[in-house]
């Protein structure tokens, strides 16, 4: 079985700048999350989607950040203007449902540096 | 609001110890606790789950506890191995949130 496929793996950018990343969740997986990890510290879930469908954006900072899952599969991450406080890895996951019974599977992640 | 809560932030023991990592939470009415081991510039690997209703949960050298009462998870390592080295990450879900809350992680170095 194929796991939650990202890209790129490695982003520099200046601040200002926009960028976006990419995800593909494992096949049958409905619920999909974007998650921000700064180094030093857990991951922290900016946006959950089910199936096309935002369920939580609560932490998602929406003046620069948007996320998109056209067709309920793959989804997008993007920030736009970038600011150095952005630079951190970004972790796409996977589960089959919402509910927290569902167990989530984690990509490689995008390192994102903003200079 | 949960909170999670893992100290130390490092730890270091030679090659062959047992050890104990620890996770705390504020909010017992947690869903389940999840164990992952991240490497460097690598993702997170999910190592074990444990369900509300579960006490521990084992795989291999590893074995994870739950105790709701107390706030508190641990994952115990038998005959660590320098493989073992990388950053140990505890997250629950708790049953109103429904999503996952993270420690900010243990960095684990295990020494030939």
């Amino acid at each position: 079985e194929a796991g939650v496929a990202q890209s790129p793996r490695y982003k520099i950018i200046e601040k200002r700048q926009s960028v976006a990343f990419w995800c593909n969740p494992i096949s049958g997986h409905a619920t999909l999350y974007w998650y921000q990890q700064i180094l030093g510290q857990g991951p922290k879930l900016l946006i959950q989607f089910q199936n096309n469908g935002v369920v939580d954006d609560s932490q998602l900072p929406k003046d620069r950040f948007s996320a998109e899952r056209l067709k309920g599969v793959d989804s997008t991450l993007k920030i736009q203007p970038a600011k150095l406080e952005d630079s951190a890895v970004y972790l796409c996951a996977s589960s089959l449902g919402s509910s927290g019974y569902y167990e989530q599977y984690f990509g490689p992640g995008t390192r994102l540096t903003v200079t | 609001k949960q909170e999670v809560t893992q100290i130390p932030a490092a730890l270091s023991v030679p090659e062959g110890e047992n050890l104990v990592l620890n996770c705390s939470f504020t909010d017992s009415a947690i869903y389940n606790l999840q164990w992952f081991r991240q490497d460097p510039g690598k993702g997170l690997t999910s190592l074990l789950l444990i369900q509300s209703s579960q006490r521990e949960q084992t795989s291999g050298r590893l074995n994870a506890s739950l105790d709701k009462s107390s706030g508190r998870s641990t994952l115990y390592i038998a005959a660590s191995q320098p493989g073992d080295s990388a950053t140990y990450l505890c997250a629950g879900v708790t049953q109103g949130a429904q999503k996952l809350v993270f420690g900010q992680g243990t960095r684990l170095t295990i020494n030939p």
